[in-house]
């Protein structure tokens, strides 16, 4: 059965910290790897993730893929009260017929002015 | 451009009792999809469509779930009889379409379903 193991399930840190999110997984069809983020609204989109050690970038966050231990971790340097959210890591497969999203179960981040 | 749409935003209902769900997805966009994300999970997919037919619904409790997109536009997701255990929030997403390389799903503000 597929599946995508994020950790931890929660995390609570001070502002300027500098936090680093897992996100394992085991997905027949793998295409590529998405994290979001989650305020009390709707998942937005922050990475995509298809090629291993090519690292993503945007302002104080970045992300990597190691695709021979189906492995990435999300980076948020100088945390901000902003970044509290949870941030959800998902699966894209494709073949078989089917395609679409596999998701974590999320990480809680929450940032203590 | 204007994102997808849900309403209502917010349900409460008593469990043996019916509800549903409507989603107006981004114009021009041909999958649509429904997830159920319940507290302290990440969303999970129910049932998705290409323009007016189900490309997969294998996680859908059909017994008690249905959704229809008739017009390959709107879509509605119904409930009968809810659960105590369908307590959840209902997210629809949209995208251009679907394939082997990933197309952007954009997710609308779902709704929040409490079933007592």
């Amino acid at each position: 059965e597929d599946k995508v193991v994020q950790s931890p399930l929660s995390l609570v840190v001070h502002e300027g910290d500098t936090v680093t999110l897992n996100c394992s997984y085991e997905v027949t069809n793998f295409r590529s790897l998405l994290w979001y983020k989650q305020e009390k609204k709707a998942p937005t989109f922050l990475f995509m993730l298809t090629s291993s050690g090519i690292e993503k970038k945007s302002g104080r966050l970045s992300s990597i893929l190691d695709k021979k231990e189906l492995f990435s971790i999300l980076n948020i340097t100088a945390t901000q009260t902003g970044d509290s959210a949870i941030y959800l890591c998902a699966v894209f497969y494709s073949g078989g017929g089917a395609d679409g999203l596999t998701f974590g179960k999320g990480t809680h981040l929450i940032i203590q002015p | 451009e204007a994102g997808v749409a849900q309403s209502p935003r917010y349900k409460i209902i008593e469990k043996r009792q019916s509800v549903a769900f409507w989603c107006n997805p981004i114009s021009g966009h041909a999958t649509l999809y429904w997830y159920q994300q319940i507290l302290g999970q990440g969303p999970k997919l129910l049932i998705q469509f290409q323009n007016n037919g189900v490309v997969d619904d294998s996680q859908l409790p059909k017994d008690r779930f249905s959704a229809e997109r008739l017009k390959g536009v709107d879509s509605t997701l119904k409930i009968q009889p809810a659960k105590l255990e369908d307590s959840a929030v209902y997210l629809c997403a949209s995208s251009l379409g679907t394939g082997a390389t990933y197309n952007e799903q954009f997710f609308g503000p779902g709704t929040r379903l409490t079933v007592l």
